[in-house]
């Protein structure tokens, strides 16, 4: 049974370009989240998708979005990146009060 | 607001040497408690969780934590550390089903051979 997967792996884009990150949850887990870690810090909740539709969401701007496909897979999309949007984004799918994290995409906005 | 506190942002033990990492949260109720390991440019790896029940919690790679109520804390224990162990330590909570896990700023272990 596979895990959480995450692509790409790595990723480098400029100031002011827009991102798409994937993540495949584990097989039967019908709930996704998607966090942000900084360097040094830790996981910060960017939001959560359950049936397609966002049903939580952090403290983020909207600049952050996502999607949920009805596989469950999901995708985050960053609009307008930040140098401080540097980070590796992790991706959780979620059975009852468990969550399983991927290995995550690290993310370096020039 | 939930919180969760890590006092320690970095702990050195000797490899061989006990080890205890603390964990203390705020929450009117008892939250879901977890701890995950991160190797460098890693994911995270669950080590443990409290649920309810025992308030002393076996985990994978020899690690245990115990939940004190009275305290409000969580902290992690290992007797004895291996050089392996040198990672990124992060206590979390959640708070309700398929709610958001909270994570606090993580400790940060290193291992004198």
């Amino acid at each position: 049974d596979a895990g959480v997967t995450q692509s790409p792996t790595h990723l480098i884009k400029t100031r002011g370009q827009q991102v798409t990150l994937r993540c495949s949850p584990k097989s039967g887990h019908d709930t996704v989240s998607w966090y942000q870690q900084a360097l040094g810090q830790g996981p910060q909740f960017i939001f959560q998708y359950y049936e397609e539709e966002e049903r939580q969401r952090g403290n983020f701007p909207d600049r952050f979005s996502g999607h949920q496909f009805p596989n469950y897979s999901s995708e985050l999309n960053v609009n307008a990146l930040l140098l401080g949007d540097s980070a590796l984004y992790l991706c959780a799918s979620t059975s009852a009060y468990e969550q399983y994290f991927g290995p995550g995409t690290r993310l370096t906005v020039t | 607001a939930q919180s969760v506190t890590q006092p320690d942002i970095h702990i050195t033990v000797s490899e061989g040497a006990s080890l205890e990492l603390r964990c203390n949260y705020s929450y009117g109720a008892t939250p879901y408690l977890f701890w995950y390991v991160q190797s460098p440019g890693q994911g995270l790896q669950l080590l443990l969780k409290y649920f309810s029940g025992d308030t002393l919690v076996q985990g994978i790679k020899g690690f245990e934590a115990e939940f004190k109520r009275s305290q409000s804390s969580f902290n992690l224990r290992k007797p004895s550390v291996h050089w392996s162990d040198a990672a990124e330590y992060f206590c979390a909570v959640v708070v309700t089903s398929y709610d958001k896990v909270i994570f606090g700023p993580g400790t940060s272990l290193s291992v004198i051979p």
